[in-house]
């Protein structure tokens, strides 16, 4: 098993572009949700979604779009980057049993 | 709302001291989980412990400890005998086993062992 991954690692963006951050997982898992890490204010949540073809808002959904066609896959996109949106973002996912979240190894975008 | 605050954030020791990061949390829910994540410095997170809102007992693992007051809305986690390895951001979380499920984090406690 892989776990969660996400690519890319790392991603440098120009105001205004848009992208897509990848997240998938080979668990099976129901629950995938994507966070954003700023310093000092911990991870909140920005999208998730309890299944394929069921998504909603987090804490902080302005400026991204998700989808969730398949159980694997969960991305996130950017619609049009802003300095606003450089943080660490993190996917995780979780079975349904309600236990602990699994995390990816999280995606480093700077927005100049 | 659910809110989770923990008050500490940075704690500064010197290796072998006992060290106890706290944790308060705030929610409605009768049922809910806490969980404890570790960041080390490679930036991953790593998941500690669970603990169920209806499992007061407090866990031991190794060097590490768990005490859940529900009384208090606490969840504090112990460090005994700190190592260098140590040195990373500890961040509590509360997850609700009710509608979206959603986890919520403290700020993160930053944790530095000095040699």
């Amino acid at each position: 098993n892989a776990g969660v991954t996400q690519t890319p690692k790392f991603q440098v963006l120009k105001t205004g572009q848009s992208m897509t951050l990848q997240c998938a997982q080979d668990m099976n898992h129901e629950y995938m949700s994507w966070y954003r890490q700023d310093p000092g204010m911990g991870l909140r949540l920005i999208h998730y979604s309890v299944g394929a073809g069921i998504t909603d808002q987090g804490e902080v959904p302005n400026g991204y779009n998700v989808s969730r066609s398949t159980t694997e896959d969960f991305p996130l996109r950017l619609l049009s980057a802003a300095p606003s949106q450089t943080s660490v973002y993190f996917c995780a996912s979780s079975p349904p049993t309600r236990s602990e979240q699994y995390f990816g190894p999280g995606t480093r975008l700077t927005v100049t | 709302a659910q809110k989770v605050t923990q008050a500490q954030t940075e704690i500064s020791v010197v290796e072998k001291e006992d060290v106890t990061l706290d944790c308060v949390y705030e929610t409605r829910d009768t049922t809910y989980y806490l969980f404890w994540y570790k960041q080390p410095p490679s930036g991953e997170l790593v998941f500690l412990i669970r603990r169920n809102s209806f499992d007061e007992q407090n866990e031991i693992s190794g060097r590490y400890s768990w005490n859940f007051q529900k009384s208090t809305s606490s969840f504090n986690f112990t460090i005994t005998a700190s190592q260098v390895v140590d040195s990373a951001v500890y961040f509590c979380a509360l997850r609700s086993v009710q509608g979206a499920q959603k986890l919520v984090f403290g700020q993160g406690t930053r944790l530095t062992i000095n040699p």
